[in-house]
């Protein structure tokens, strides 16, 4: 299975900071996914990330709060900006396309409250 | 849109009981459907992919059987143990591998 490494693992944050999370893949992948799990919640794709090109945002996310970046087909950034207490939630990555299977899979996420 | 059902939210079993989690789609077209676990405020641990064409898959004393006809899935779990006691989710692929997510079965195995 693809080894992800997703740091940090948590993190307290002020109202209206940002906070850059990081998505590290021990192969290269075809695709690369941020969720976001809001407590007692499932998760909710926020968007996918697209090595070379924009990230395609689901509806009710944008670009704005939620930049990410994509720089190759191992690495992804997710940043959630100018926070507030409702984004506290877990943030997961999630890979496919190892070995060319379409099995996902995830990180350890990414526990994030804000204050 | 896909929608994902589990039931029961939550279970409570002795441990060695046998038990069946269950979830339903409404999207029949799937390409596949996958099974999670995720233990409190951690990520989430594939247990079994079952590719549409496939009836059954096993792992170990696992057991997940895919019916795509009635857009269900079962996801059996034999000889249960206390380590077994988490959330288990299910998802199914919508368009180019995002996921549906059901709500999760927080399941408790009692010693």
């Amino acid at each position: 299975s693809a080894v992800i490494s997703q740091k940090p693992s948590r993190d307290i944050c002020q109202r209206g900071t940002s906070l850059t999370i990081q998505c590290q893949v021990d192969s290269q992948v075809t695709m690369m996914f941020w969720y976001r799990q809001q407590p007692g919640q499932s998760l909710t794709l926020i968007a996918t990330a697209n090595q070379g090109s924009e990230a395609t945002y689901e509806s009710g996310f944008v670009i704005d709060k939620f930049p990410i970046s994509r720089p190759n087909l191992t690495f992804s950034t997710l940043t959630v900006s100018n926070m507030s207490p409702e984004d506290s939630s877990i943030y997961l990555c999630s890979v496919a396309g190892h070995l060319a299977k379409n099995i996902q899979y995830f990180g350890a996420g990414t526990r994030l409250s804000v204050l | 849109k896909q929608e994902v059902t589990q039931i029961p939210a939550a279970l409570s079993v002795p441990e060695g009981e046998n038990l069946v989690l269950n979830c339903s789609f409404t999207d029949s077209a799937i390409y596949n459907l996958q099974w999670f676990r995720q233990d409190p405020g951690k990520g989430l641990t594939s247990l079994l992919l079952i590719q549409s064409s496939q009836r059954e898959q096993t792992s170990g004393r696992l057991n997940a059987s895919l019916d795509k006809s009635s857009g269900r899935s079962t996801l059996y779990i034999a000889a249960s143990q206390p380590g077994d006691s988490a959330t288990y989710l299910c998802a199914v692929p919508q368009g180019a591998q995002k996921l549906v997510f059901g709500q999760g079965t927080r399941l408790t195995i009692n010693p």
